[in-house]
């Protein structure tokens, strides 16, 4: 059974970079098979998909943040990672990180992070 | 962009009885269309993909049609977890859109 467990930061400042973590348990991050992904949704608002990785390296983002958010994965530690850069409080959202096959819907996904982006 | 639109924001239905809920996309997606719930603070959870196949373990009184651009996920016989929100999402073309989700509640 897959798990995911996303980590980091509640708290982060205006004009800073968020820094969060995924940590997955039964199914790998370098397989070929899967593509990982972060998605993220503000207080009472819709979801938003972020970005993915596939077999550690390739990397595809939502053009409305292309120029300040960055994935990638540590296969050692079978993790991948989220950095969002020059945050405002309109990135302060539950971030979620899922696994989904090419050509699939988000199949399974972490249980969320919020991140309040306030000085 | 996709923009998928869904209708209506809120649904007010007694138990036992059923929910329409409807989802438009602003270009074809052809049957590359997911349906998920969510509860108060848990992660979406999916229910239908290819915009008809339900998930697994997901309950038969959910079902899901349409192609192209209108869709449409029915669920049947409400019991009281299926009160939640429900978001469409499109994943025949990048980026990834959702729905704004509609809000099922108890009448």
């Amino acid at each position: 059974q897959v798990q995911l467990q996303e980590s980091g930061p509640g708290l982060v400042k205006p004009s800073e970079t968020l820094s969060l973590t995924c940590t997955v348990s039964g199914g790998s991050v370098s397989s070929g098979r899967y593509y990982w992904s972060w998605i993220r949704q503000p207080p009472g608002k819709g979801l938003e998909w972020l970005g993915y990785i596939y077999n550690s390296e390739r990397t595809n983002y939502n053009p409305s943040l292309k120029s300040r958010v960055t994935i990638s994965a540590d296969t050692s530690k079978n993790q991948f990672s989220l950095s969002l850069s020059s945050v405002t409080a309109a990135d302060t959202a539950v971030y979620y990180c899922a696994r989904f096959y090419g050509g699939m819907p988000f199949e399974y996904w972490g249980q969320g992070t919020l991140v309040t982006v306030s000085s | 962009e996709i923009v998928m639109t869904q209708s209506p924001a809120t649904l007010s239905v007694s138990p036992g009885e059923s929910a329409t809920l409807s989802c438009w996309a602003s270009q074809s997606v052809s049957s590359n269309l997911a349906w998920y719930q969510q509860k108060p603070g848990q992660a979406p959870r999916l229910l239908i993909y290819g915009a008809s196949t339900r998930a697994t373990g997901i309950p038969a009184r959910f079902s899901g049609s349409g192609s192209g651009t209108e869709f449409t996920l029915t669920i049947s016989s409400l019991q009281s977890e299926d009160f939640a929100v429900y978001y469409c999402q499109q994943y025949n073309n990048w980026p990834y859109s959702f729905g704004q989700g509609t809000k099922l509640e108890i009448k």
